[in-house]
């Protein structure tokens, strides 16, 4: 499994458009990206998942350049309920298992 | 709401103590996965089962067991419990086997005395 690299933690204001980069530099061919989303005390809440180029929903966005060693969340106008720890995981679909690392914690201020 | 259930919600036993955690999946989810959180290890996957049989084995201590029953349900097992053994403990559940989107559940705290 791909090993990843993201900042420890992040600030930022609401309304503020917010981007956490992930690296992960062994990433292999049949990996993909996706991004947890925990508050404390609470389960991991999947946010998106990504191949290549660039991904949309309703929350976020995923921006992945086109050698896939690193890739980008964009949380737009972001609000307090945002605060939060976000995880980049890096896996293929013939594995099972999540592996979390630190993750980034966002602080989101008034 | 994930649609994952978990009870307890909150555990307190003693040390040598054994317990059991009981995880209900999403209606219609195959996969059950257990992990483990605590604030020096992180988030640390330990066991996944589909449709009854065990498929992949995390960091999972040999006085863990876990099994996923016929109406899917899973229960995790926790023996002579250490101090140590004191964290959230989550269950997640999948429509598949492979590597996809997990619905997390609301998670049992266990603490150990």
């Amino acid at each position: 499994l791909a090993k990843t690299t993201q900042p420890i933690s992040m600030d930022s204001y609401e309304g503020q458009e917010v981007n956490i980069t992930c690296s992960h530099n062994n990433i292999a061919t049949n990996d993909y990206i996706t991004w947890y989303q925990q508050f404390p005390s609470q389960g991991p809440r999947f946010i998106i998942q990504g191949y290549k180029t660039k991904v949309t929903n309703e929350v976020a966005s995923l921006f992945i350049p086109a050698d896939r060693k690193s890739s980008t969340l964009s949380l737009p106008r972001v609000s307090l309920s945002d605060t939060a720890v976000y995880y980049c995981l890096v896996g293929d679909q013939a594995g099972t298992a999540l592996i979390f690392g630190k993750g980034t914690t966002l602080s989101v201020s008034s | 709401d994930s649609g994952v259930t978990q009870t307890p919600k909150h555990l307190i036993t003693a040390t040598g103590q054994r317990v059991t955690l009981r995880c209900s999946p999403r209606s219609g989810d195959l996969s059950v996965y257990w992990y483990q959180q605590s604030l020096d290890q992180g988030l640390q996957f330990l066991i996944q089962y589909y449709n009854g049989e065990e498929r992949a084995k995390g960091n999972i201590l040999e006085r863990f067991s876990a099994q996923q029953f016929p109406d899917l349900h899973s229960e995790l097992n926790l023996s002579s419990l250490e101090l140590g053994d004191s964290a959230l403990y989550f269950c997640a559940s999948s429509v598949g086997i492979t590597y996809n989107e997990q619905f997390f559940g609301p998670g049992t705290r266990l603490t150990v005395l």
